[in-house]
């Protein structure tokens, strides 16, 4: 079945280094979608790419949809203590199967 | 608006015993999927509803099962628990199946299996 695989699982950083997730999958994707996981929390959902080579901002996030709709990635520019959490990228493949996520990067920051 | 509620919050259960959560998705959405997080194994897939039908179902054993109520709300069982069953499970909702707007997760309800 479909898989989505995530690297690094977690990452250490000093606040204000840039910080960056990939994500693969098996599967050509119809589209991907970015959470993220505070914490204690739930994940939140942060934005979808759905074209091949899409590269959408937020703010200080870069998230780019590979050519082949089959790997993805997330960058952090500076990263800050709030950006602390789990990043996980999720899937659907072009067959319309359910949301499947990648087992996330876990990022911790130190000030 | 009121986001995806779950109950219960907690529960603790016996090995062999079975157990049913809830989940009421956001007012107007007519999806609701089910993952299960254990440390390591991130979110785990469960089950997809949507307009009352399993449009998906993940690679569990039979003892997990679901339903969705004409109001959008969704159940799921587990039976027989095992310790091995304990974990996070979470509901997510969405107005469809691959809605751009994401999915909207319940805090979730923290099984614990002794």
């Amino acid at each position: 079945g479909q898989q989505v695989m995530q690297i690094p699982q977690y990452q250490h950083v000093q606040e204000g280094e840039d910080f960056t997730t990939y994500c693969n999958s098996s599967t050509t994707l119809s589209n991907i979608q970015w959470y993220k996981q505070r914490p204690g929390g739930h994940p939140v959902f942060l934005i979808q790419l759905v074209k091949s080579g899409e590269v959408k901002k937020q703010k200080r996030l870069t998230f780019q949809f590979g050519e082949a709709k089959k790997n993805s990635s997330l960058h952090i520019t500076a990263t800050q203590t709030t950006d602390v959490g789990t990043y996980f990228c999720a899937g659907t493949n072009q067959a319309g199967t359910a949301l499947i996520f990648g087992k996330g990067t876990t990022l911790s920051v130190s000030s | 608006k009121a986001g995806v509620t779950q109950t219960p919050r907690y529960l603790i259960k016996t090995r062999g015993q079975q157990v049913t959560l809830s989940c009421s998705p956001i007012s107007g959405h007519r999806s609701v999927s089910w993952y299960q997080q254990t440390p390591g194994q991130g979110l785990q897939f469960l089950f997809e509803y949507f307009s009352e039908t399993q449009r998906n179902k993940g690679n569990f054993p039979g003892r997990f099962s679901g339903r969705q109520f004409s109001n959008s709300r969704s159940e799921m069982n587990v039976s027989t628990l095992e310790l091995g069953d304990s974990a996070l499970y979470l509901c997510a909702s969405s107005f469809s199946p691959g809605d751009s707007y994401g999915y909207t997760f319940g805090s979730g309800t923290r099984l614990t299996v002794v």
